[in-house]
């Protein structure tokens, strides 16, 4: 089952852009490239989805190229209430949809 | 309502003790997960259940045995557990599997889950 491939931790500063890229080389062809957020001890909460070039909505963009095999969640002017951990989804069709959660990236926003 | 509301908050069993999660939601939701979350790990998933038909088992062990009593309902009953299986155990739905090319099919609402200690 191939896997998605994220940094495991990246720093930023308030007021910055930062952009985590995800790595999903096996995507299949109907399925959305989703982007999480979770704060500790919390459930995971939806920040977006697209299927193939950009997606834009009131919090974040995501970047996907022509092959797919890869996106980019862009969180423009950073604040320190955006320190947590972000995951990128894809479902593979094995029977059925199994949701792959990737490692997730932990986010520090310093002042 | 856009909420997944999950019980109890915190469950703490022995491994002779039988206990059960609750899920709900009332979004009209077709679609409802269980994943299990060990300290930081990303959510593994364990069911899916799609109208209220289980399609989804990765190969859980017969400890965790699910139910959908309806589209609103999903329960965890937990029998035998070991220690190894202490973690956050968390609700998701959405309105459909993921797969389709209708987005609004693919976004999952998540429950703040139960944190699960087995003693």
């Amino acid at each position: 089952l191939a896997k998605t491939t994220q940094p495991i931790s990246m720093d930023s500063y308030e007021g910055q852009e930062v952009n985590i890229t995800c790595s999903h080389n096996n995507i299949a062809t109907n399925d959305y490239i989703t982007w999480y957020q979770q704060f500790p001890s919390q459930g995971p909460r939806f920040i977006i989805q697209g299927y193939k070039t950009k997606v834009t909505n009131e919090v974040a963009s995501l970047f996907i190229p022509a092959d797919r095999k890869s996106s980019t969640l862009s969180l423009p002017r950073v604040s320190l209430s955006d320190t947590a951990v972000y995951y990128c989804l894809v479902a593979f069709k094995a029977g059925g949809f199994k949701t792959i959660f990737g490692a997730g990236t932990r986010l520090f926003v310093k002042a | 309502d856009t909420e997944v509301t999950q019980t109890p908050k915190h469950l703490v069993m022995g491994m002779t003790n039988k206990k059960s999660l609750k899920c709900e939601q009332h979004m009209g939701h077709r679609a409802m997960y269980w994943y299990k979350q060990k300290a930081k790990k990303p959510p593994e998933l364990m069911f899916v259940y799609s109208y209220e038909k289980l399609s989804i088992n990765e190969s859980v062990p017969s400890r965790f045995s699910p139910e959908c009593p309806n589209s609103s309902l999903l329960n965890l009953h937990l029998h035998a557990l070991q220690p190894e299986d202490s973690a956050l155990y968390l609700c998701a739905s959405s309105q459909g599997l993921q797969g389709t090319r209708d987005q609004s099919y693919n976004e999952q609402f998540f429950g703040p889950g139960t944190r699960l200690t087995v003693l």
